[in-house]
């Protein structure tokens, strides 16, 4: 089955540091999302892409998250410089619509601590 | 704007007990719903879906009937493992072009053997 792959799985930083994210979405899913998850909470959608273009990043705070999808594959999410309330889980998605219904699969997720 | 709430949990039963987690959701037109599932250390992945009223999702034991009147979609089984252990989270897409979802904050279920 296919799968989103994301790298790495577990990252530990210390505050004021520069942290890089990457998805390799499902072949073919033109929809790329990039969710932030704080634990206890459900995700939260930082940014979509529609093949290389932004759709969404409206909730993506741009002084210090940037976020690529050059050739419309893979994606990379960036934090510098990462603050302590950064620490969560980054979960990357692409989608495909399956009767009707745009459905997300999900990679594992990269789970990031800041010091 | 959208939003889902979902039964607080934590949830804790015994193998073999009924299970219901409420799910409840505010939208304007018609969603699509969805219930996601995250095992311990793991992404998400898609239990159930359901794109119209009175459509019932289901997969492996699992139910959930879209319901416009009351605007829920609770999740049933009606015998959980030990292996249902969970976080179950609700979620809804709007039609349209950025079809985002939009979460639930999730509920924790614990099955005792």
């Amino acid at each position: 089955e296919a799968e989103v792959a994301q790298s790495p799985r577990y990252k530990i930083t210390e505050k004021s540091q520069a942290v890089a994210f990457w998805c390799d979405p499902i072949s073919g899913h033109a929809t790329l999302y990039w969710y932030r998850q704080i634990l206890g909470q459900g995700p939260e959608l930082l940014v979509q892409f529609q093949d290389e273009s932004v759709v969404d990043d409206s909730q993506l705070p741009k002084d210090r998250f940037s976020a690529e999808r050059l050739k419309g594959v893979d994606s990379t999410l960036k934090i510098q410089p990462a603050e302590l309330g950064d620490s969560a889980m980054y979960l990357c998605a692409s989608s495909l619509v399956v009767s009707g219904a745009n459905v997300l699969t999900f990679g594992a997720g990269s789970r990031l601590t800041v010091l | 704007g959208n939003s889902v709430t979902q039964m607080e949990g934590p949830v804790t039963l015994s193998e073999e007990a009924f299970l219901t987690i409420n799910c409840t959701y505010t939208a304007t037109g018609y969603p699509s719903l969805f219930w996601y599932v995250q095992y311990p250390g793991e992404g998400l992945q898609l239990l159930l879906k359901a794109t119209k009223a009175d459509d019932k999702g289901s997969n492996k034991g699992f139910e959930a009937t879209y319901r416009k009147e009351t605007t829920s979609f609770h999740l049933e089984k009606g015998s959980v493992q030990v292996s249902d252990s969970a976080v179950y989270f609700c979620a809804l897409t709007r039609s349209g072009s950025a079809r985002q979802l939009t979460f639930g904050s999730g509920t924790q279920l614990t099955v005792l053997p």
